[in-house]
């Protein structure tokens, strides 16, 4: 049981590169979501999914997109990478209804130049 | 939109005292308040949780208040020790069965346990 998996863990992308970072739980997680990172501001919502076919944006979803083909897996692409979305992007998974815990990846450090 | 204020920003304490940090949430609609701790280059973990039909909650040294009226809750460390030096975020969510856990981060404070 690896919980919840981020790949890369590093990545450095020049501007206007697209990528994909990967998320993949084998908790059976129904709720996955994007999270990013950046110093002195705490950790701030990118996209999320309640199951597999269902996404929605959260606080700060500009320049990104998601799907949600299987319950396992979650990719959050960057469409055309821009300086400002260098950060560090925590991928999280929460189980059903009575448990409300958020698992977190263990990141992925972006750098674009 | 939530919008969730953490003091201090960083708290320096002896070893064996207490630390508290607090946190301030905007909208009635959230109802459950985790706390995360993340060491250097490691992911946020869960330290404790609360919800909102719960005034306080322990956990060994850790314990949670959470005042519903004012909108506020705090983390409670006792007897630090070196090992609790890291960074603190506290996080508020208005968690429904639609859309899960949408966590609203506080900006985190950086505890330092001095030996």
């Amino acid at each position: 049981n690896a919980g919840v998996t981020q790949t890369p863990k590093f990545q450095v992308l020049k501007t206007g590169q697209s990528m994909t970072l990967q998320c993949a739980q084998d908790m059976n997680h129904e709720y996955m979501s994007w999270y990013r990172q950046d110093p002195g501001m705490g950790l701030r919502l990118i996209h999320y999914s309640v199951g597999a076919g269902i996404t929605d944006q959260g606080e700060v979803p500009n320049g990104y997109n998601v799907s949600r083909s299987t319950t396992e897996d979650f990719p959050l692409r960057l469409l055309s990478a821009a300086p400002s979305q260098t950060s560090v992007y925590f991928c999280a998974s929460t189980m059903t209804a009575g448990n409300t815990e958020a698992f977190f990846g263990q990141g992925t450090r972006l750098t674009v130049v | 939109g939530e919008n969730v204020e953490q003091h201090p920003s960083t708290l320096s304490v002896q070893e064996g005292d207490s630390a508290v940090i607090k946190c301030t949430y905007s909208d009635s609609a959230s109802n459950y308040f985790p706390w995360y701790k993340q060491e250097l280059g490691k992911r946020p973990q869960l330290i404790i949780d609360i919800r909102s039909n719960v005034g306080e909650k322990k956990d060994q040294r850790i314990a949670v208040t959470l005042n519903k009226t004012a909108k506020h809750f705090s983390l409670h460390i006792t007897e630090t020790q070196p090992e609790d030096s890291a960074v603190y975020f506290c996080a508020a969510s208005p968690w429904r069965v639609e859309y899960g856990n949408k966590l609203v981060f506080g900006a985190g404070t950086i505890l330092r346990v001095k030996s």
